[in-house]
Parts: C-alpha cells; sequence; structure tokens
C-alpha cells in the first residue's frame, strides 16, 4: 500500500535559520502531494499542495517540488519565525479503485528559538 | 464560513464504557472522513464517505467501532465498548470531492 515517509524530530532551529523537511513516498500511479500544519491545541489545516510531476506548492514562504523521479516533496522555508513553531505533516493522496485514499506521514515537530 | 464543527473536545470513559463523537462538516462538502491520531502519530484513516456511503471502511476495527452520516451530511462516530488501546485523538475532516481535507480540532478520548 501507499506509505509516506519523513524525517523525524524534532527539528530545532534558531530564528531566520534555513528550513528543510524531508519527505519521500511510495506510491502506485500518480497521487497528489500535501503538507500540513497542526499548531499547538489546533486541527490539522493544509499549508501546500502539488498535484502532478514538477509542481511546486508555496504558501507563507514554506516551498515543495513534487520529484516524481525521487518520489520526495521535501518542505523548504528561506528564513523560519518563531511563529512556525508546530507540527508539519507530510501526506499523499492516491487513486485505489476510483477513490482517493489519503496517507499521512508520522509528523515532524519543528521548535523555532528566538 | 464555519469550519467542521466536532464535539465533544474531550472525554474520558472507563473501559467498556460506550462513546460516541459528532461532526459537522463544511457546508457543501460530500466527502467526510474520520480519523485516529495516536500520539506522535500521523492521522490513520478510519473511514471515509462520499455523501451517504461508505466508500472505505477498512481500517474501522467493525467489531467495536460503527459510523454513519445520515442524510449525506453529520456524521456519528462511536465505540462500543471502548478499550484502553482507544485512547487517541478523532478527527474528522470534509473535502470537495477528494480534493484538500479540512480538519476539525478533533476529540481527544482518554479511556481509564
Amino acid at each position: 500500500g501507499d506509505s509516506v515517509t519523513q524525517m523525524e524530530g524534532p527539528v530545532t532551529l534558531s530564528e531566520e535559520a534555513f528550513l528543510t523537511i524531508n519527505c519521500t513516498y511510495t506510491a502506485t500511479g500518480y497521487p497528489s502531494l500535501f503538507w500540513y500544519v497542526q499548531y499547538p491545541g489546533e486541527g490539522l489545516q493544509l499549508l501546500l499542495k502539488a498535484t502532478k510531476a514538477d509542481d511546486k506548492g508555496s504558501n507563507k514562504g514554506f516551498e515543495a517540488t513534487y520529484r516524481k523521479e525521487t518520489t520526495s516533496f521535501h518542505l523548504e522555508k528561506g528564513s523560519v519565525q518563531v511563529s512556525d513553531s508546530a507540527v508539519y505533516f507530510c501526506a499523499l493522496s492516491g487513486e485505489s479503485g476510483g477513490s482517493y485514499i489519503p496517507t499521512f506521514g508520522r509528523g515532524t515537530s519543528l521548535i523555532v528559538h528566538p | 464560513e464555519a469550519g467542521v464543527v466536532q464535539s465533544p473536545r474531550y472525554k474520558i470513559i472507563e473501559k467498556k464504557q460506550p462513546v460516541a463523537f459528532w461532526c459537522n462538516p463544511i457546508s457543501g462538502h460530500n466527502t467526510l472522513y474520520w480519523y485516529r491520531q495516536n500520539l506522535g502519530q500521523g492521522p490513520e484513516l478510519l473511514i471515509r464517505y462520499e455523501n451517504e456511503e461508505a466508500v472505505d471502511d477498512s481500517q474501522l476495527p467493525k467489531d467495536r467501532f460503527s459510523a454513519e452520516r445520515l442524510k449525506g451530511v453529520d456524521s456519528t462516530l462511536k465505540i462500543q465498548p471502548a478499550e484502553l488501546g482507544d485512547s487517541a485523538v478523532y478527527l474528522c475532516a470534509s473535502s470537495i470531492e477528494g480534493d484538500e481535507q479540512y480538519f476539525g480540532p478533533g476529540t481527544r478520548l482518554t479511556v481509564t
């Protein structure tokens, strides 16, 4: 079945540092890829998405590029802020028998210090 | 626009007791999902509805879990009887035709 693997956290950075959170996936066909973010005490919310190979999703300074050749969708941000501290989930939505089955990674906790 | 609403937010019960969770999705969203999220893990799909029809429930432990989505809007997830291992956060999400999902705040269940 489909699976998503994320780097283990927590990732601890100083404010204005560069962020990379690695995500690789295994899926049949051509899934859509997503990054969700969960701030403390809140529900998951979509951060960005990409629906086909070489697409780049971006939002709030975060970017991720759908790399089919390496089956990856790494999340990056050039300069993190304290307010970016949260748990980040990589996910895919793959088609199976006409249905779209969502699969999530385990999440990576990001802690940004001032 | 109101988001996905879930209740209760927290529930503490003793093992072997029943419990139910309620979800009201975003208006117009035909797809509704129930997930279980264990501590330090990502959400795990339990069941997905397209309108009133459950189209994927392969991960739902059917001996004790049940769900319904009457009239294709609100949904209820029930556990009877609850076990210690059911302690988790139960998330509801909705979407249009399987596109990006909008999540509710979740119900944190503690079974003692």
